[in-house]
């Protein structure tokens, strides 16, 4: 069964990178109708999504994070990635990856989540 | 500020039916698929309703989903305390190009 597992540094410094990795098992995320997606949850709030992609390259970001976000998959190695430039507290949040059914569909696989806080 | 509006709270005793409401506009809900997700307390969300009113395989059909225009709602059945959980619809915002949230609403099982 498929199952996703994200990682990465659970502390960053403002103004810094952030750099979290999803590894995907149980199938392959070259699978056609898929893309793969990150989205967070700042502590006591809402889902807000970050951007997807598919197995070629395709993406898709959220307009208010586009400008410091960067998505990419790696298929010989069956995970994606997420880069989020110059962050702040606000960035602050549970990030979750998932897999979403065709670009407009549901995302139906969650990975457990990982806390990044954002502190010098 | 969401661009899906989704009620903060909704209540209701066990065994008893809620409906939790999700707005939107044409961009979004009315010319796109929604699906609802339920988040239990400390664990990522679950899917649980897809193309507006398909349950995944394992969602009880207590558990079901309608749209209409620019709005969709959840409606559950034989509420249970384990039912207690956060719900967020969403969509895909067609003018955006981007994938939108409603901000959540938590059900509570008096």
């Amino acid at each position: 069964q498929l199952q996703l597992q994200e990682s990465g540094p659970g502390l960053v410094k403002p103004s810094e990178t952030l750099s979290l990795t999803c590894t995907v098992s149980g199938d392959s995320i070259s699978s056609s109708s898929f893309y793969w997606a990150w989205i967070r949850q700042p502590p006591g709030k809402g889902l807000e999504w970050i951007a997807s992609i598919y197995y070629s390259g395709t993406t898709y970001y959220n307009p208010s994070l586009k400008s410091r976000v960067t998505i990419s998959v790696d298929t010989s190695k069956n995970r994606f990635s997420l880069k989020l430039s110059s962050v702040t507290a606000a960035d602050t949040a549970l990030y979750y990856c998932a897999r979403l059914v065709g670009v407009t569909g549901a995302f139906d696989i969650w990975g457990q989540g990982t806390m990044v806080t954002v502190s010098s | 500020q969401s661009v899906l509006t989704q009620p903060p709270s909704v209540s209701a005793a066990p065994g008893q039916k809620v409906t939790i409401s999700c707005s939107g506009s044409s961009s979004n809900i009315g010319n796109n698929y929604v699906s609802w997700h339920q988040q239990l307390p400390g664990t990522a969300p679950k899917l649980l309703i897809y193309e507006n009113n398909k349950r995944p395989s394992g969602i009880p059909d207590r558990f079901s989903g309608s749209k209409s225009a620019t709005s969709a709602t959840l409606g559950i059945t034989g509420l249970q305390t384990g039912d207690e959980a956060d719900y967020y619809c969403g969509t895909w915002d067609s003018s955006l190009s981007a994938w939108v949230f409603g901000g959540g609403t938590k059900l509570t099982v008096l």
